[in-house]
């Protein structure tokens, strides 16, 4: 899987868009962009994915760029229970025995402040 | 809610004890996993599990082993604790043709 860069921290007033971005230049045609957080104490939770098109779901937005070498993720109106570890994983997505291979980086503490 | 319980939650045992931890799901999802997340190492994979009774290693499995009798279980055992496996340890679930992967919210394990 390809490796990830992001930065280690990001501070977002509450209310604001929080934009969180990820470099994954070596990622592979057939491999997907995830993005999970982990609050304090609590288990990676699954935010969104794709491919090369922009995603959109209740969470967040991902945007891809067009050479697929790095992507953002942005979460709308930021609120003080979204302060956590924000990761971006690339992945091979589809079924068989790789799909156990998740890698998580150190990831990028996002803080919300009122 | 990815419909994952794990138990127990928080545990404190003795070293060369015996522990075993249980995943339930209510999803009828075909992979389950055990996970580990320690300091400095991220999330390791420790065993999986692609269907009844099929289960395969993971890249930290040495001291722990799984057990799947029905799909909607999959329990982690450590014959005999040691204090290096003192962690957090969460079971994942998958299913479906992108195969997103959804976690627990994990089990604190202390052995003494």
């Amino acid at each position: 899987d390809a490796k990830t860069t992001q930065p280690p921290s990001m501070d977002c007033a509450e209310g604001r868009a929080a934009n969180l971005p990820c470099n994954h230049s070596t990622i592979s045609g057939n491999e997907y962009v995830y993005w999970y957080r982990q609050i304090h104490s609590q288990g990676p939770q699954y935010i969104i994915h794709g491919l090369k098109n922009n995603e959109t779901n209740e969470m967040a937005s991902l945007i891809i760029t067009e050479d697929r070498k790095s992507s953002t993720l942005i979460l709308p109106h930021a609120t003080l229970r979204d302060t956590a570890v924000y990761y971006c994983i690339v992945r091979v997505a589809g079924s068989g025995g790789s799909n156990y291979k998740l890698t998580f980086g150190k990831g990028t503490l996002l803080t919300v402040n009122p | 809610d990815a419909g994952i319980t794990q138990s127990p939650r928080h545990k404190v045992t003795e070293t060369g004890t015996p522990v075993t931890l249980r995943c339930h799901q209510t999803e009828n999802h075909r992979y389950m996993y055990w996970y580990r997340q320690d300091p400095g190492h991220g999330l390791r994979l420790i065993h999986y599990s692609y269907g009844v009774k099929d289960t395969d290693k993971g890249e930290v499995s040495d001291g722990y082993s799984v057990s799947r009798s029905k799909t909607e279980d999959f329990l982690l055992t450590l014959e005999s604790a040691t204090s290096s496996q003192t962690s957090v340890y969460f079971c994942a679930i998958s299913e479906g043709a992108r195969n997103t992967i959804y976690f627990g919210e994990g089990s604190w394990l202390t052995v003494v």
